[in-house]
């Protein structure tokens, strides 16, 4: 069965600080893979997605990044974090273009 | 640009009555459309979805209805139970974009 898993599970980070999440999944191979933001009022912001190797779509104009060193690893960095990333970071991933979505656990991102 | 909308940010129902979730966009490219529920901390769990070229689909309690002339989407929850108190999000897809509504919190009374 697939699995995804995305860590870690809480961060709290000073502005002007890196990050770097990270998402793998496991029991697929070539999934489209998915980063939204939930933040207060805003549902679930589509950041970046990626339908295969280094092969990523950004949604967004923000100081964050995604890539996809391998098939099923997708990786959201920033060089430095602003106030307005805190938020609930979910990775997903997919198989059909029908937009069932499986999600991962969420991170918890909070920027002092 | 918000593609899909969806106007009521909370939704009270009676338990045992009906739960209708409403939902709007903008793209008339959208090829499918999905409702997904949500409980805090915890990422969203896909619940039912409809092609763009059908106007209902039923999965037990859950019925997705689309109406594309009006670009309108809605979900009816019958009965509602107190499970089904969560946050619901509508979702539409289009040439592999996945882009959510923000989401309507749906409390089921006693």
């Amino acid at each position: 069965s697939q699995t995804i898993h995305q860590w870690p599970a809480t961060l709290v980070q000073p502005v002007g600080s890196p990050l770097s999440l990270e998402c793998t999944v496991e029991g697929t191979s070539n999934p489209n893979l998915y980063w939204y933001r939930q933040a207060a009022g805003r549902g679930l912001q589509l950041l970046f997605y990626s339908i295969g190797i280094d092969q990523i779509s950004s949604e967004v104009p923000q100081n964050l990044s995604a890539s996809r060193p391998q098939d099923r690893q997708f990786i959201l960095s920033s060089k430095k974090l602003l106030l307005s990333d805190s938020g609930f970071y979910l990775c997903a991933w997919s198989a059909r273009r029908t937009g069932e979505l499986f999600f991962g656990e969420g991170s918890r991102l909070t920027v002092l | 640009d918000q593609q899909v909308k969806q106007n009521s940010p909370s939704l009270s129902v009676q338990e045992g009555r009906i739960s209708i979730l409403n939902c709007d966009y903008t793209n008339s490219m959208f090829d499918y459309f999905l409702w997904y529920k949500k409980y805090p901390a915890e990422g969203p769990t896909f619940l039912i979805s409809i092609s763009s070229i059908k106007d209902k689909n039923e999965d037990g309690r859950f019925t997705v209805f689309l109406n594309k002339s009006a670009k309108h989407l809605s979900l009816h929850i019958v009965p509602s139970q107190p499970g089904d108190s969560a946050v619901y999000f509508c979702a539409a897809s289009w040439d592999d974009k996945i882009i959510f509504g923000k989401g309507t919190r749906l409390h089921i009374l006693p």
